[in-house]
C-alpha cells in the first residue's frame, strides 16, 4: 500500500528552527509537495521537490532524498504565525496525490 | 494568479436537505478539479476527481449518488450533498491545478466550506 508518515505534533520556540520530517512509500514518484494549513482554512502551497537536494524559499526550505523516500521541511526564525499544520503530499506514478496526515506545529513565545 | 473561490464558506442545514457547494477557478481554466473532505484533526481525504464535460471519478467508499458532482464548464464545479445527515458534517475543500509550462502541478485550493448538519 501507499503510505506517508509524518509526526503528529511538534512544539518549537519563537525565533528558533524546526525540522518536520516526512517519509513515504508510494507506487512511483512524481514529486513531493509541502502545504501549510491554518486551522479552519484551506491548505496553501509551500514547496515542491522532484529532484534530490534542498530547495530554499525565504525562511522555509525543503529537502528530498528519493533513494531514502524522505523529505523534510525546515522552518527558520519561527514566528507565531507559523503555528499551523504542515502537510506532506507525494504524487505517485499515476500522478495521484497521496497525502500525509499532517504535522501540527505549535509555536511558543 | 491561480485563484480558486469556493462558496459558501459556512452552511448549516437540517437533516434530510440538500446542500450545493460551488468551486470556481477565477483566473484560469481548470479541466480537472478535486473535491476533498476533512474531518477535525485529520488529513485531506480525496472524494472525487471532477472532469469538465464528463462524469466525476469517485474514490472508493464515496457514494456517488449522495455526493453529486457537476463540472459543466472549465471554471465551475459543484458538489451537492444530497439528503444530508449529521455524519456528513465536515470541511469540504475543492482544488484545481493549472496546466501551464513550468508549473509544478501544485494544487490551488478554494477557501473551503464548513457544513454542519443538524
Amino acid at each position: 500500500g501507499q503510505n506517508i508518515d509524518q509526526p503528529t505534533e511538534m512544539t518549537a520556540t519563537e525565533g528558533a528552527i524546526v525540522q518536520i520530517n516526512c517519509t513515504y512509500q508510494t507506487s512511483g514518484f512524481n514529486g513531493l509537495f509541502w502545504y501549510q494549513q491554518h486551522a479552519g482554512e484551506a491548505p496553501t502551497f509551500l514547496s515542491y521537490n522532484v529532484l534530490d537536494g534542498l530547495e530554499e524559499k525565504g525562511r522555509f526550505s525543503s529537502f528530498l532524498s528519493r533513494s531514502k523516500g524522505y523529505s523534510y521541511l525546515l522552518l527558520k526564525e519561527l514566528q507565531m504565525k507559523d503555528s499551523a499544520s504542515y502537510l506532506c503530499a507525494v504524487k505517485d506514478s499515476n500522478y495521484q496525490l497521496i497525502w500525509g496526515a499532517g504535522t501540527k506545529l505549535i509555536i511558543k513565545p | 494568479g491561480a485563484v480558486v473561490s469556493q462558496h459558501p464558506s459556512w452552511v448549516i442545514c437540517k437533516s434530510g436537505t440538500s446542500v450545493k457547494i460551488e468551486c470556481r477557478s477565477l483566473d484560469f481554466q481548470a479541466t480537472t478539479m478535486f473535491w476533498y473532505r476533512q474531518f477535525p484533526k485529520q488529513s485531506l481525504m480525496l472524494m472525487a476527481t471532477s472532469n469538465e464535460g464528463s462524469k466525476a471519478t469517485y474514490e472508493q467508499g464515496v457514494e456517488k449518488d449522495k455526493f453529486l458532482i457537476n463540472h459543466a464548464s472549465l471554471t465551475l464545479s459543484t458538489l451537492t450533498v444530497t439528503s444530508a445527515h449529521p455524519e456528513d458534517s465536515s470541511f469540504y475543500i475543492c482544488s484545481a491545478s493549472r496546466l501551464l509550462a513550468g508549473d509544478t502541478g501544485e494544487l490551488f485550493f478554494g477557501e473551503g466550506s464548513r457544513l454542519t448538519v443538524l
